[in-house]
């Protein structure tokens, strides 16, 4: 079946460092998807990605879809404590009908 | 606007018992799912359903059963539970007839089964 891998699980950063982690699919994608989620919360959509070699920017936040569309990054300039959390990815196949499979996900912690 | 509305938020139950996890959502989404997430797995899917009358089996669909009466509402029943279904449950929904396939998740339900 489809999987999704994001490797590794967890980061530490010093907060101001810059921050980068990758997504890559065992199948080619409609689209890929960023979740975030904070300690004790629930996932929370950052954004979608749909056109082979797309990049997005939210503020300090860069998401870029790879060309063949089987991987994804997810950039943060200059890290800050709101940034603690973990990110993940996850992908739609065409056809899917809005079925996601989510990647485990990144903690990233922050030390101040 | 609710959005997607997950109940109970806790919950204990013994080995053996059986109950019901309740999702509602008021966005008119036609697909709408369930997921576990234990430490280091990050989301596995339980079941899915694309609209109402239609179910299907997500990658760890064991142990659990669902339903789909109504667009708005997609409850979860554990059967008899067991300790390894101590987890966090989470609900979401997106729509399927736009572009932007946005998953919105419930707050979460967090069983521990002794």
């Amino acid at each position: 079946g489809q999987q999704v891998m994001q490797i590794p699980q967890y980061q530490h950063v010093q907060e101001g460092e810059d921050f980068t982690t990758y997504c890559n699919s065992s199948t080619t994608l409609s689209n890929i998807q960023w979740y975030k989620q904070r300690p004790g919360g629930h996932p929370v959509f950052l954004i979608q990605l749909v056109k082979s070699g797309e990049v997005k920017k939210q503020k300090r936040l860069t998401f870029q879809f790879g060309e063949a569309k089987k991987n994804s990054s997810l950039h943060i300039t200059a890290t800050q404590t709101t940034d603690v959390g973990t990110y993940f990815c996850a992908g739609e196949v065409a056809g899917a009908n809005s079925k996601l499979t989510f990647g485990k996900g990144i903690t990233l912690s922050v030390r101040p | 606007n609710a959005g997607v509305t997950q109940t109970p938020k806790f919950q204990v139950l013994k080995t053996g018992q059986s109950m019901t996890l309740q999702c509602a959502q008021d966005m008119n989404h036609e697909y709408m799912s369930w997921y576990r997430q234990d430490p280091g797995m990050g989301l596995r899917l339980i079941h899915y359903s694309v609209g109402a009358g239609i179910t299907d089996q997500g990658e760890v669909p064991n142990g659990y059963n669902v339903s789909r009466s109504t667009t708005e509402d997609f409850p979860l029943r554990l059967l008899s539970a067991a300790p390894s279904q101590t987890s966090v449950y989470f609900c979401a929904s997106s729509n399927t007839w736009e572009v932007n396939t946005e998953a919105f998740f419930g707050q979460g339900t967090r069983l521990t089964v002794v």
